[in-house]
């Protein structure tokens, strides 16, 4: 159990378009949902905090006008990086607080695979 | 604040050598403690975890202690194998939902 998808994998956009990144709780839901990003060889820095039914919490520096999160269900939360800039091509990787399920018990984030974005 | 250190890598042994890959914190309160492992290209998997002092976390062979005198959480394994070439991360939650990565430690395992 505690199973994170995200979709697409990889995606190739051109520069201003807008591109959907989608993270999905399996077999389990998450009222907590984090979106990170990850550089090449770097540890991972932790974009927002998103709740379902309620705004997203922006760490600093993170740009909520670009980055559009939504965490409409229990189980979706999805990113939204609005006019891509080739700075804006990353790894990004979202997490689901398993609220107590899967064989780490509470107080445990899963991963997902992660949607490697490059914005030409 | 919340911070996590980890030795820098990349660390390389032989299979079936003795792994260990140290971690040490600084936290208010009484924080839970992580070890992730990431593939090339792939996300993080939770790999083992602590939540009070004395825990011992053991997976696949890899086990790491929640020492609360020294701040520590170091990670090892017995005896490594070429699979377990990966990134690892250390982390730390100490109670309100966030995790505070250490930098990662890349493990390169030769046969």
């Amino acid at each position: 159990g505690a199973v994170v998808s995200q979709h697409p994998s990889w995606v190739i956009c051109k520069s201003g378009t807008s591109v959907k990144i989608e993270c999905r709780s399996l077999d389990f839901q998450a009222t907590t949902m984090f979106w990170y990003r990850q550089f090449p060889k770097q540890s991972l820095m932790l974009m927002a905090t998103s709740n379902e039914g309620s705004k997203a919490t922006y760490e600093q520096g993170v740009e909520k006008d670009k980055f559009l999160i939504n965490h409409a269900s229990l189980t979706l939360s999805t990113l939204t990086v609005t006019s891509a800039h080739p700075e804006d091509s990353s790894f990004y990787i979202c997490s689901a607080d398993g609220g107590g399920r899967g064989e780490f018990g509470t107080d445990t984030q899963y991963f997902g695979p992660g949607t490697r974005l490059t914005v030409l | 604040g919340n911070s996590v250190t980890q030795m820098e890598g990349p660390v390389t042994l032989s299979e079936e050598a003795f792994l260990t890959i140290n971690c040490t914190y600084t936290a208010t309160g009484y924080p839970s403690l992580f070890w992730y492992v990431q593939y090339p290209g792939e996300g993080l998997q939770l790999l083992l975890k602590a939540t009070k002092a004395d825990d011992k976390g053991s997976n696949k062979g890899f086990e790491a202690t929640y020492r609360k005198e020294t701040t520590s959480f170091h990670l090892e394994k017995g005896s490594v194998q070429v699979s377990d070439s990966a990134v690892y991360f250390c982390a730390l939650n100490s109670g309100y939902s966030t995790l505070t990565f250490g930098k990662g430690t890349m493990l390169l395992v030769s046969p």
